[in-house]
């Protein structure tokens, strides 16, 4: 099926744990993100990368890196993790800068 | 900062009546403007992209745009209980390039 897909769905684990979610498309679009959607619903971009070219890094704790092997995949690497990173981590891509189609999603839990 | 506002909601309407959201946008300068569906425990999803002034329609949906009052509302005509979701308008940043900004969702709710 053509689509935006991540790994792992759930992810439950320990503060100060270090974790990566994975995300492939295979829509041949050219431009991957990763989105942070909080408990209160909010939406908000984290990276995005343009042919494998970081081009959108919005204030987030340097924790947080981003990789981006190729324009199908986007990485999403977590390091010392805390409380406040629990959240849906929302993968999605677009061909130039129009319509984003998203990944399932990932539910992060930090105990 | 640039923003993108919808009322929270809930916007809870009959099955078969009209549902209004509305979002509003602080860019003067933007120039593409989208709508999700977000279903509890699922990803967002395109409903619509609007990118002139007026009305675009696809099916029960109408988005209409208006860029002089910075104004862009979804219309769902004959609503269904499996409308009831959460929609998201979306912004495209003009500065930004790739950037688009979300708004915080309007819940609708469609009673049976």
């Amino acid at each position: 099926d053509t689509a935006v897909s991540q790994t792992p769905k759930y992810l439950v684990t320990q503060m100060g744990n270090d974790k990566s979610i994975k995300c492939e498309q295979n829509l041949g679009h050219d431009t991957m993100y990763w989105y942070k959607q909080d408990s209160k619903k909010f939406l908000k971009i984290m990276f995005s990368y343009n042919n494998k070219e970081l081009i959108i890094n919005e204030t987030v704790p340097n924790r947080f890196s981003p990789k981006s092997p190729d324009k199908a995949h986007l990485n999403l690497h977590i390091n010392s993790l805390e409380l406040g990173d629990s959240a849906v981590y929302f993968c999605a891509s677009s061909q130039e800068a129009n319509e984003q189609f998203f990944g399932p999603g990932t539910r992060l839990t930090v105990l | 900062q640039k923003e993108v506002e919808q009322n929270s909601g809930p916007l809870s309407v009959p099955e078969g009546a009209i549902a209004s959201l509305n979002c509003t946008y602080s860019d003067r300068g933007s120039q593409s403007f989208f709508w999700y569906r977000q279903y509890s425990g699922k990803s967002p999803e395109l409903i619509m992209s609007i990118y002139s002034n007026g009305d675009k329609e696809d099916g029960r949906f109408t988005a209409q745009l208006n860029k002089a009052s910075q104004y862009v509302s979804l219309l769902i005509r004959d609503s269904q209980p499996s409308d009831s979701a959460t929609y998201l308008c979306a912004v495209k940043d003009v500065t930004g390039g790739f950037k688009t900004i979300f708004g915080a969702g309007t819940r609708l709710f469609v009673k049976a």
